[in-house]
């Protein structure tokens, strides 16, 4: 257990409505980074943060926007939802073993848009 | 950036059977190279990791993976299933060492335990 939660854990919203995913740790790891699962896609990167303010785009960035104000909050924000951004979203942070970075996920957060 | 490729989205297998889920990556250097469970309506859990300080990796829940660099593949293996071994997993590579290290994720393979 990486000390990771994701708030909510399960939404349903409307298309056109603004949406805030949370992601908190406890451990004060400095990467942590946004992903969406989708059948077929595996896991693909949204955005990740490399600490206090720094971020930067993953793969499918597009209509998305992420803020990091501080350590232990990685906020993702879809600006105007699209029934395409339907999804289970991850966050994870990444931690040092055996001399490689890992990345831990935390529970998930399942967003359906209307 | 690194692509890795997960052949079988299904695989069912007997219990007490052998378990062999493939994984190959393609990059020309040998990238950093995991593999992930996840169980129903839950998060990723890391099964094992490669780190070419071996080539035959071992996990938990008796899971192990062999690192072949000849056929850039990283197989998953597991000699006898369990019911509870029903899951889906994912294969993962990064490679980074100044950035990021952003995993990249092949599309997943559902296990399936026949009892």
């Amino acid at each position: 257990d990486a000390g990771i939660t994701q708030s909510p854990r399960h939404k349903v919203t409307e298309t056109g409505t603004p949406v805030t995913l949370r992601c908190h740790q406890t451990e004060n790891h400095r990467y942590m980074y946004w992903y969406r699962q989708d059948p077929g896609h595996g896991l693909r990167l949204i955005h990740y943060s490399y600490g206090v303010k720094d971020t930067d785009k993953g793969e499918v960035s597009d209509g998305y926007s992420v803020s990091r104000s501080k350590t232990e909050d990685f906020l993702l924000t879809l600006e105007s939802a699209t029934s395409s951004q339907t999804s289970v979203y991850f966050c994870a942070i990444r931690m040092t073993s055996g001399g490689i970075y890992e990345q831990y996920f935390g529970p998930g957060t399942r967003l359906t848009v209307t | 950036a690194q692509s890795v490729t997960q052949l079988g989205s299904h695989v069912s297998v007997s219990e007490g059977a052998l378990v062999l889920l493939r994984c190959n990556y393609s990059s020309s250097v040998p990238p950093y190279l995991f593999w992930y469970v996840q169980y129903p309506n839950q998060g990723l859990q890391l099964l094992l990791k490669y780190t070419s300080a071996a080539t035959l990796v071992k996990g938990i829940n008796g899971f192990e993976a062999e690192f072949k660099k000849s056929e850039t593949s990283f197989h998953l293996t597991k000699p006898s299933a369990h019911m509870s071994d029903a899951a889906e997993y994912f294969c993962a590579a990064s490679r980074d060492q100044t950035g990021a290290n952003n995993l990249f994720f092949g599309t997943g393979t559902r296990l399936t335990v026949i009892p």
